[in-house]
Protein backbone atom coordinates (compact mmCIF):
# COMPACT_ATOMS: atom_id res chain seq x y z
CA UNK A 1 0.00 0.00 0.00
CA UNK A 2 1.27 3.35 -0.77
CA UNK A 3 1.42 5.60 1.95
CA UNK A 4 1.05 9.28 1.86
CA UNK A 5 2.61 11.46 4.47
CA UNK A 6 1.73 15.29 4.93
CA UNK A 7 3.43 18.22 6.27
CA UNK A 8 2.63 20.15 7.84
CA UNK A 9 0.00 19.27 10.31
CA UNK A 10 -1.21 22.29 11.16
CA UNK A 11 -0.31 25.70 9.20
CA UNK A 12 -1.31 29.30 10.68
CA UNK A 13 -1.08 32.15 8.27
CA UNK A 14 -3.18 35.19 7.47
CA UNK A 15 -5.33 35.98 4.71
CA UNK A 16 -2.98 37.31 1.81
CA UNK A 17 -0.29 35.03 2.52
CA UNK A 18 1.04 32.20 0.80
CA UNK A 19 0.71 28.40 1.92
CA UNK A 20 2.73 25.84 0.71
CA UNK A 21 1.73 21.88 1.27
CA UNK A 22 3.30 18.67 1.02
CA UNK A 23 3.15 15.51 0.24
CA UNK A 24 5.36 13.08 0.06
CA UNK A 25 4.99 9.02 -0.97
CA UNK A 26 6.58 6.00 0.09
CA UNK A 27 6.72 5.08 -3.08
CA UNK A 28 6.98 6.38 -6.92
CA UNK A 29 3.19 7.63 -7.74
CA UNK A 30 2.51 6.34 -11.25
CA UNK A 31 1.77 8.68 -13.91
CA UNK A 32 1.41 11.73 -11.69
CA UNK A 33 -1.77 10.19 -10.76
CA UNK A 34 -1.93 12.50 -7.33
CA UNK A 35 -5.09 14.46 -6.60
CA UNK A 36 -5.82 17.63 -4.10
CA UNK A 37 -9.04 17.74 -1.89
CA UNK A 38 -9.86 20.56 0.31
CA UNK A 39 -12.75 20.16 2.60
CA UNK A 40 -14.63 22.16 5.32
CA UNK A 41 -16.41 21.20 8.35
CA UNK A 42 -19.24 19.58 7.46
CA UNK A 43 -18.99 19.15 3.74
CA UNK A 44 -18.28 16.78 1.16
CA UNK A 45 -14.00 16.99 -0.29
CA UNK A 46 -14.00 18.88 -3.28
CA UNK A 47 -11.37 18.33 -6.11
CA UNK A 48 -9.09 21.14 -6.63
CA UNK A 49 -5.97 19.48 -8.49
CA UNK A 50 -5.86 16.15 -10.37
CA UNK A 51 -2.66 14.68 -12.45
CA UNK A 52 -0.56 16.31 -10.05
CA UNK A 53 -1.07 19.88 -11.69
CA UNK A 54 -4.45 20.60 -13.40
CA UNK A 55 -6.73 22.46 -11.83
CA UNK A 56 -10.31 21.12 -11.58
CA UNK A 57 -13.37 22.77 -13.30
CA UNK A 58 -13.68 26.22 -11.56
CA UNK A 59 -10.49 26.46 -9.15
CA UNK A 60 -9.45 29.92 -8.71
CA UNK A 61 -5.84 30.51 -10.13
CA UNK A 62 -4.49 30.87 -6.71
CA UNK A 63 -4.48 26.80 -6.21
CA UNK A 64 -1.18 24.96 -8.00
CA UNK A 65 -0.30 21.35 -8.11
CA UNK A 66 3.47 20.16 -8.33
CA UNK A 67 5.67 17.54 -8.18
CA UNK A 68 6.22 14.43 -9.45
CA UNK A 69 7.73 10.79 -8.30
CA UNK A 70 7.29 10.76 -4.45
CA UNK A 71 6.97 14.47 -3.66
CA UNK A 72 4.30 16.58 -4.59
CA UNK A 73 3.14 20.59 -3.16
CA UNK A 74 -0.03 22.40 -2.97
CA UNK A 75 0.38 25.64 -3.19
CA UNK A 76 -1.89 28.95 -2.77
CA UNK A 77 -0.72 31.99 -3.94
CA UNK A 78 -2.31 34.36 -1.42
CA UNK A 79 -5.15 32.97 1.11
CA UNK A 80 -8.36 34.00 0.42
CA UNK A 81 -10.66 33.97 3.49
CA UNK A 82 -12.61 31.03 2.62
CA UNK A 83 -9.47 28.87 1.92
CA UNK A 84 -9.26 28.11 5.38
CA UNK A 85 -9.75 24.50 5.61
CA UNK A 86 -8.23 20.74 5.52
CA UNK A 87 -6.51 19.86 2.71
CA UNK A 88 -5.70 16.17 1.49
CA UNK A 89 -3.98 14.64 -1.18
CA UNK A 90 -4.86 11.27 -2.99
CA UNK A 91 -2.59 9.02 -5.05
CA UNK A 92 -5.14 7.16 -7.44
CA UNK A 93 -2.51 5.07 -9.59
CA UNK A 94 -2.47 1.99 -7.89
CA UNK A 95 -5.39 -0.04 -7.48
CA UNK A 96 -5.95 0.55 -4.08
CA UNK A 97 -6.54 4.25 -3.52
CA UNK A 98 -4.41 6.20 -0.53
CA UNK A 99 -4.95 9.88 0.95
CA UNK A 100 -2.61 11.24 3.29
CA UNK A 101 -4.07 12.73 6.94
CA UNK A 102 -4.46 16.06 5.67
CA UNK A 103 -3.09 19.44 6.68
CA UNK A 104 -4.79 22.03 8.42
CA UNK A 105 -4.84 25.66 7.29
CA UNK A 106 -5.77 27.67 9.81
CA UNK A 107 -5.89 31.49 10.43
CA UNK A 108 -3.03 32.97 12.80
CA UNK B 1 -25.27 18.64 -13.55
CA UNK B 2 -24.04 15.44 -11.35
CA UNK B 3 -25.72 15.00 -8.22
CA UNK B 4 -24.95 11.81 -6.21
CA UNK B 5 -26.74 11.33 -2.95
CA UNK B 6 -26.24 8.66 -0.55
CA UNK B 7 -28.87 6.79 1.79
CA UNK B 8 -28.93 3.79 3.76
CA UNK B 9 -26.68 4.84 6.94
CA UNK B 10 -27.69 4.52 10.82
CA UNK B 11 -27.02 2.42 14.22
CA UNK B 12 -26.06 -1.32 13.59
CA UNK B 13 -24.93 -3.23 16.56
CA UNK B 14 -21.37 -4.79 16.10
CA UNK B 15 -21.93 -7.85 13.85
CA UNK B 16 -24.28 -6.79 11.52
CA UNK B 17 -25.06 -5.72 8.28
CA UNK B 18 -25.93 -2.38 6.35
CA UNK B 19 -26.63 -1.32 2.61
CA UNK B 20 -25.74 2.49 1.08
CA UNK B 21 -26.94 3.73 -2.07
CA UNK B 22 -26.11 6.30 -3.93
CA UNK B 23 -28.51 7.89 -6.24
CA UNK B 24 -26.78 9.23 -9.65
CA UNK B 25 -27.80 11.91 -11.79
CA UNK B 26 -26.77 14.23 -14.58
CA UNK B 27 -24.51 12.11 -16.18
CA UNK B 28 -24.26 8.61 -17.99
CA UNK B 29 -23.73 6.77 -14.69
CA UNK B 30 -22.75 3.46 -16.55
CA UNK B 31 -19.79 4.75 -18.17
CA UNK B 32 -18.07 5.89 -14.63
CA UNK B 33 -16.15 4.23 -12.12
CA UNK B 34 -17.61 5.28 -9.01
CA UNK B 35 -16.08 4.77 -5.41
CA UNK B 36 -16.50 4.73 -1.56
CA UNK B 37 -14.92 7.04 0.57
CA UNK B 38 -15.41 7.63 4.32
CA UNK B 39 -14.50 9.54 7.30
CA UNK B 40 -14.61 8.29 10.76
CA UNK B 41 -15.41 10.72 13.54
CA UNK B 42 -12.62 14.11 13.69
CA UNK B 43 -10.46 11.77 11.61
CA UNK B 44 -9.22 12.07 8.34
CA UNK B 45 -10.79 10.79 4.60
CA UNK B 46 -10.28 6.96 3.89
CA UNK B 47 -10.72 5.40 0.81
CA UNK B 48 -12.90 2.69 0.90
CA UNK B 49 -13.98 0.60 -2.42
CA UNK B 50 -13.93 1.40 -6.39
CA UNK B 51 -15.91 -0.32 -8.93
CA UNK B 52 -15.59 -0.06 -13.40
CA UNK B 53 -18.53 1.38 -15.35
CA UNK B 54 -19.55 -2.33 -16.24
CA UNK B 55 -19.17 -3.37 -12.19
CA UNK B 56 -16.70 -6.48 -13.41
CA UNK B 57 -13.54 -4.84 -11.72
CA UNK B 58 -13.47 -3.89 -7.70
CA UNK B 59 -11.04 -2.69 -5.20
CA UNK B 60 -11.04 -2.85 -1.77
CA UNK B 61 -8.91 -0.90 0.56
CA UNK B 62 -7.17 -3.76 3.29
CA UNK B 63 -9.76 -2.66 6.27
CA UNK B 64 -12.75 -3.85 4.63
CA UNK B 65 -11.98 -6.46 2.14
CA UNK B 66 -13.68 -9.73 2.71
CA UNK B 67 -16.89 -7.73 4.89
CA UNK B 68 -17.92 -5.21 2.53
CA UNK B 69 -19.02 -5.79 -0.87
CA UNK B 70 -19.42 -2.53 -3.68
CA UNK B 71 -21.78 -2.81 -6.46
CA UNK B 72 -23.61 -1.24 -8.86
CA UNK B 73 -27.42 -1.18 -10.99
CA UNK B 74 -27.03 0.88 -14.22
CA UNK B 75 -30.99 0.08 -15.07
CA UNK B 76 -31.22 2.46 -11.64
CA UNK B 77 -28.23 4.59 -11.75
CA UNK B 78 -27.06 3.26 -8.11
CA UNK B 79 -24.22 2.73 -6.74
CA UNK B 80 -24.40 0.35 -3.63
CA UNK B 81 -22.08 -0.78 -0.45
CA UNK B 82 -22.80 -3.89 1.42
CA UNK B 83 -21.40 -3.79 4.65
CA UNK B 84 -21.33 -6.92 6.55
CA UNK B 85 -19.75 -8.12 9.93
CA UNK B 86 -19.34 -4.17 11.20
CA UNK B 87 -17.28 -3.28 13.57
CA UNK B 88 -16.76 -0.13 16.09
CA UNK B 89 -13.78 1.22 13.84
CA UNK B 90 -16.36 1.28 10.79
CA UNK B 91 -18.21 3.85 12.07
CA UNK B 92 -18.28 6.65 9.92
CA UNK B 93 -19.92 9.10 6.86
CA UNK B 94 -19.81 7.08 3.86
CA UNK B 95 -19.54 9.16 0.45
CA UNK B 96 -19.90 8.33 -2.92
CA UNK B 97 -18.12 9.78 -5.57
CA UNK B 98 -17.93 9.88 -9.51
CA UNK B 99 -14.44 9.67 -11.22
CA UNK B 100 -13.06 11.11 -14.07
CA UNK B 101 -10.55 9.81 -16.63
CA UNK B 102 -7.19 11.45 -16.65
CA UNK B 103 -6.18 10.45 -19.86
CA UNK B 104 -3.36 7.95 -18.66
CA UNK B 105 -5.57 4.73 -16.97
CA UNK B 106 -6.52 6.41 -14.34
CA UNK B 107 -9.31 7.72 -12.92
CA UNK B 108 -9.85 10.38 -9.85
CA UNK B 109 -12.90 11.79 -7.71
CA UNK B 110 -14.78 14.64 -9.52
CA UNK B 111 -18.14 14.69 -7.96
CA UNK B 112 -19.02 13.78 -4.19
CA UNK B 113 -22.22 13.19 -2.65
CA UNK B 114 -23.00 15.15 1.06
CA UNK B 115 -22.64 11.85 3.18
CA UNK B 116 -24.76 9.55 5.01
CA UNK B 117 -23.56 8.32 8.99
CA UNK B 118 -22.92 5.11 9.96
CA UNK B 119 -22.77 3.92 13.69
CA UNK B 120 -21.54 0.82 14.78
CA UNK B 121 -22.65 0.69 18.50
CA UNK B 122 -24.27 -1.81 20.91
Amino acid sequence: EIVLTQSPGTLSLSPGERATLSCRSSQSVSSSSLAWYQQKPGQAPRLLIYGASSRATGIPDRFSGSGSGTDFTLTISRLEPEDFAVYYCQQYGSSTRTFGQGTKVEIK
Amino acid sequence: EVHLVESGGGLVQPGGSLRLSCAASGFTFSTYVMSWVRQAPGKGLEWVSVISGCGRYTYYADSVKGRFTISRDSSKNTLYLQMNSLRAEDTAVYYCSKDHPDGSGTHYSDYWGQGTVVTVSS
